[in-house]
């Protein structure tokens, strides 16, 4: 079966601060794997998928995330925080015929 | 494509009614998935359709739910009768396929039983 755990439900980052949300996976095959953010009131929108190739993958905003097989992580980031970035962040793990299976979330807040 | 399109945007209704949440996919998209969203829970998926066909309804809670997808535009989700329970945003989304390509998400429905 496959999981996906998120590290902190809540990060606290200044503006123009570097954004690192943390998050591990667990599958027993080689997972594919996404980060979706869903801002106030509004539905989850992709921001960056891996399924093979590069480790290091680039999505919408800035943010990148890379998969480390070795550490089963597949962390976001993001070099300089904007207010705009506040927001709710998922992290998806699937596999080859699965269903998504969501993160518990982490909710980032963008101090002035 | 103007996107997921579920209706109504809210609703409040008292416990024992019954409701019917609605939703459009994205036109050429095969899968449709009902999400259900709470503080406690997160995010569930209740059900998703392959060619309006229902593939895997295990995470429906309870006979109180029902799902169907008549055509390829259209799907409801309906709670018959409702519960404080069940309150909770419910989600629509849809995608091409279950994997590789992105799953779009609805604005979803805000559901309050009283």
């Amino acid at each position: 079966a496959q999981s996906v755990t998120q590290l902190g439900s809540h990060v606290s980052v200044s503006e123009g601060a570097l954004v690192l949300l943390r998050c591990n996976y667990s599958s027993s095959v080689p997972p594919y794997l996404f980060w979706y953010v869903q801002y106030p009131n509004q539905g989850l929108q992709l921001l960056l998928k891996y399924t093979t190739g590069a480790t290091l993958v680039k999505g919408i905003n800035g943010f990148e995330a890379e998969f480390k097989k070795s550490e089963t992580s597949f962390h976001l980031t993001k070099p300089s925080a904007h207010m705009s970035d506040a927001a709710e962040y998922f992290c998806v793990v699937t596999i080859q015929g699965g269903k998504l299976i969501f993160g518990q979330g982490t909710e980032l807040s963008v101090k002035p | 494509d103007a996107g997921v399109i579920q209706s109504p945007r809210h609703e409040v209704t008292e416990m024992g009614q019954e409701v019917t949440l609605r939703c459009k996919p994205i036109s050429g998209h095969d899968y449709l998935f009902w999400y259900r969203q709470t503080m406690m829970r997160g995010l569930e998926l209740l059900i998703y359709f392959n060619n309006n066909v229902p593939i895997d309804d295990s995470g429906m809670p309870e006979d109180r739910f029902s799902a169907k997808m008549p055509n390829a535009s259209f799907s409801t989700l309906k709670i018959q009768p409702s519960e404080p329970r069940d309150s909770a945003v419910y989600f629509c989304a849809s995608s091409r396929d279950r994997l590789n390509t992105e799953a779009f998400f609805g604005q979803g429905t805000r559901l309050t039983v009283v």
